[in-house]
């Protein structure tokens, strides 16, 4: 069973960045698209971006371009997801989901078990 | 950009009766449709892919149906853990996450 491991909650200056790690279960890295999601308190899911398993090329929805930088360390089986220039409104958990295999597009599972970042002055 | 529409927003069931929750896609998605359950405090869990095939570890009493623009979660026999927020959310095409603002199940 593929579990995935996320760091700790963090609070964070507006203006600042913050830094999400995710850590995997076996092959899951080098294998399987990895994607970040957040959901803001009482909101909905939203995708932010993907590293593809083979060129560890990365994919951003265009409402975080510029702010959002996905990275791995496959000799730990870790992924980590960078966000700067925060805002109030970034507050969220961040959940970091295994894709598939060989598309981008696909479901999500499993998911890690959430992070939440507060930003506040 | 496809948009995806639930109802109702709130659903309110007894245990033990049948819950049936609608997903709508403003375009065609075909078959390309997962579900997920979400808890308080808890992250998503897939429970049906591709529209109709339960995930590993779902119960049966959680199916799911349609394709193109119209789905459907049933969820037979509510169990006290089974209230919770559902999400339907498309893979057929950009951008990636495509989710419904989710159904509540609470209880009546």
């Amino acid at each position: 069973q593929v579990l995935l491991v996320q760091s700790g909650a963090e609070v964070k200056r507006p203006g600042a960045s913050v830094t999400v790690s995710c850590k995997a279960s076996g092959n899951t890295l080098r294998d399987y698209y990895m994607h970040w999601l957040r959901q803001a308190p009482g909101q909905g899911l939203e995708w932010m971006g993907w590293i593809n398993p083979k060129s560890g090329g990365t994919i951003y929805s265009q409402k975080f371009e510029g702010r959002v930088t996905v990275t791995r360390d496959t000799s730990i089986r870790t992924v980590y997801m960078e966000l700067s220039g925060l805002k109030p409104d970034d507050t969220a958990v961040y959940y970091c989901a295994r894709g598939a295999m060989i598309r981008g597009v696909t479901w999500f599972d499993p998911w890690g078990q959430g992070t939440l970042v507060t930003v506040s002055s | 950009e496809i948009v995806m529409t639930q109802s109702p927003a709130t659903l309110s069931v007894s245990p033990g009766e049948r819950a049936t929750l609608s997903c709508r896609a403003s375009q065609s998605v075909g078959s390309n449709l997962a579900w997920y359950q979400q808890k308080p405090g808890q992250a998503p869990r897939l429970l049906i892919l591709g529209a109709s095939t339960r995930a590993t570890g779902i119960p049966v009493r959680f199916s799911g149906s349609g394709s193109g623009t119209a789905f459907t979660l049933t969820i037979n026999s509510l169990q006290s853990e089974d209230f919770a927020v559902y999400y339907c959310q498309q893979y057929d095409s950009w951008p990636p996450g495509t989710f419904g603002p989710g159904t509540k199940v609470d209880i009546k």
